[in-house]
């Protein structure tokens, strides 16, 4: 079975700095997709940005972007120029192809606070 | 506007009574899902429909059942409600852009008590 971790629960950053969030995840799959979500005060899930395994090319979204590293299993998202709106519980999910069902497996999540 | 609604917003219950939650989607979505999530934990899989007319277990569908009512609405019954069963409940829907999968839309949650 698919596993998604996020080892830190907690993470903080000065409103301007850069960020950077861990998620590993473990599969036997080749083909598949990760995605971070971004969960607010209002619980709303938004997402915040999606990476197909295969493409190489690490995915952007204005001043979200990813570092995936297919070998490692590994799926960072890095937060450049941080805003007080970007405080919120992160969630690394993962989604394989049909034989998954097409479930989608979270990790725990990381909890960002944004410093004024 | 385009997404998936949900309801009711907030639900207290009492052991043992009953209720379902109701979710449509818009999008024409072949595939909709159940999950819920408790403190400090993401999102866990209770019932999935892949397509009108199919229904999934997931990873926790004890205490639950689901009903793909037509292709825009998927509900959640609790029979008989426990205090474990207090959590917020999402539903959401996935579909494809250009024949690949794109990803999932989720409402904006219930939060049930089970008192």
């Amino acid at each position: 079975a698919q596993t998604v971790t996020q080892s830190q629960p907690e993470m903080s950053v000065q409103e301007a700095e850069t960020v950077t969030l861990s998620c590993t995840y473990d599969t036997s799959e080749s083909d598949y997709y990760l995605f971070w979500y971004k969960q607010p005060p209002s619980r709303q899930m938004i997402l915040v940005i999606r990476q197909e395994a295969y493409k190489q090319q690490n995915a952007t979204e204005n001043r979200f972007s990813v570092n995936f590293q297919k070998a490692a299993k590994s799926f960072s998202l890095k937060i450049s120029d941080s805003q007080l709106g970007d405080a919120a519980m992160y969630f690394c999910a993962y989604r394989g192809q049909e034989t998954s069902g097409s479930r989608l497996t979270f990790g725990e999540g990381t909890q960002l606070t944004v410093n004024p | 506007n385009a997404g998936v609604t949900q309801t009711p917003k907030f639900q207290v219950l009492k052991t043992g009574q009953s209720m379902t939650l109701q979710c449509a989607q818009d999008m024409n979505h072949n595939s909709m899902y159940w999950y819920r999530q408790d403190p400090g934990m993401g999102l866990r899989l209770i019932y999935y429909s892949a397509s009108e007319g199919t229904t999934d277990k997931g990873e926790v569908p004890n205490g639950y059942n689901v009903s793909r009512l037509n292709k825009r609405e998927f509900s959640l019954r609790l029979e008989s409600a426990a205090p474990s069963q207090t959590s917020v409940y999402f539903c959401a829907s996935s579909g494809t852009r250009g024949g690949r999968f794109y990803g999932y839309t989720f409402g904006s949650g219930t939060r049930l008590t089970v008192v």
